[in-house]
């Protein structure tokens, strides 16, 4: 089946820290990727829709200056979180699709920890 | 907003016993989707209703949809310790942008 590949599975760092996650498509071309955020025992918070060789759409109260998101590619999407600070520490997740109503596939998750 | 409320938040079985999660939604919708989440990893797809399909079975789990309540349910029957995770419905977003829309959760522990 479709796999979706997340990357840093985990990331410690410190305050003021720029972080770069990847997310890549193994095995299909995904024009579309989504963001999103988790917070302890809570649901998946889209943050933004990730399309390729265009702008990103970022959700409602989601910083786009804070959270850069490039899709320059049809196998990858990046989400780099700039300057991070205590407060942006959680679970962030990729997924991608047709558009539609086809299922997703998500990768496994980055643990962002900013110190 | 979240598109999907579920109940229970938290649901506590033994093993061989079925478990039933709750889903309701907001808006209309072409389909309505069941995920899976174990403790710290991704989400894997189980099973997607149509909104003209009133029932599915996919191996132990069954889904059910009630448009008219704007309701599904998701059991899963015999359930075992692996199926222990959180469980979430989810449902596309209004327009054809595929975003999805999903539900607060279900945390199921199986006990062996």
């Amino acid at each position: 089946g479709a796999v979706v590949s997340q990357h840093p599975s985990r990331v410690i760092c410190k305050s003021g820290t720029s972080v770069k996650i990847e997310c890549r498509s193994l095995d299909f071309q995904a024009t579309t990727m989504f963001w999103y955020r988790q917070f302890p025992k809570k649901s998946l918070m889209l943050m933004a829709t990730s399309n390729e060789g265009s702008k990103a759409t970022y959700e409602q109260g989601v910083e786009k200056d804070k959270f850069l998101i490039n899709h320059a590619s049809l196998t990858l999407s990046t989400l780099t979180v700039t300057s991070a600070h205590p407060e942006d520490s959680s679970f962030y997740i990729c997924s991608a699709g047709d558009f539609g109503d086809q299922p997703q596939h998500f990768g496994d998750g980055t643990r962002l920890s900013i110190l | 907003s979240q598109q999907g409320e579920e109940d229970p938040q938290a649901l506590s079985i033994q093993e061989g016993e079925n478990a039933t999660m709750n889903c309701s939604y907001k808006t209309s919708i072409n389909n309505l989707q069941w995920y899976r989440q174990n403790s710290g990893r991704g989400l894997v797809h189980l099973i997607l209703i149509r909104s003209n399909e009133r029932e599915k079975h996919s191996g132990r789990l069954r889904v059910t949809l009630d448009t008219s309540k704007k309701s599904s349910s998701l059991l899963i029957t015999a359930s075992r310790a692996a199926d222990t995770a959180s469980y979430f419905c989810a449902a596309h977003g209004s327009g054809n942008t595929g975003k999805l829309i999903f539900g607060q959760g279900t945390t199921l522990q199986v006990k062996p």
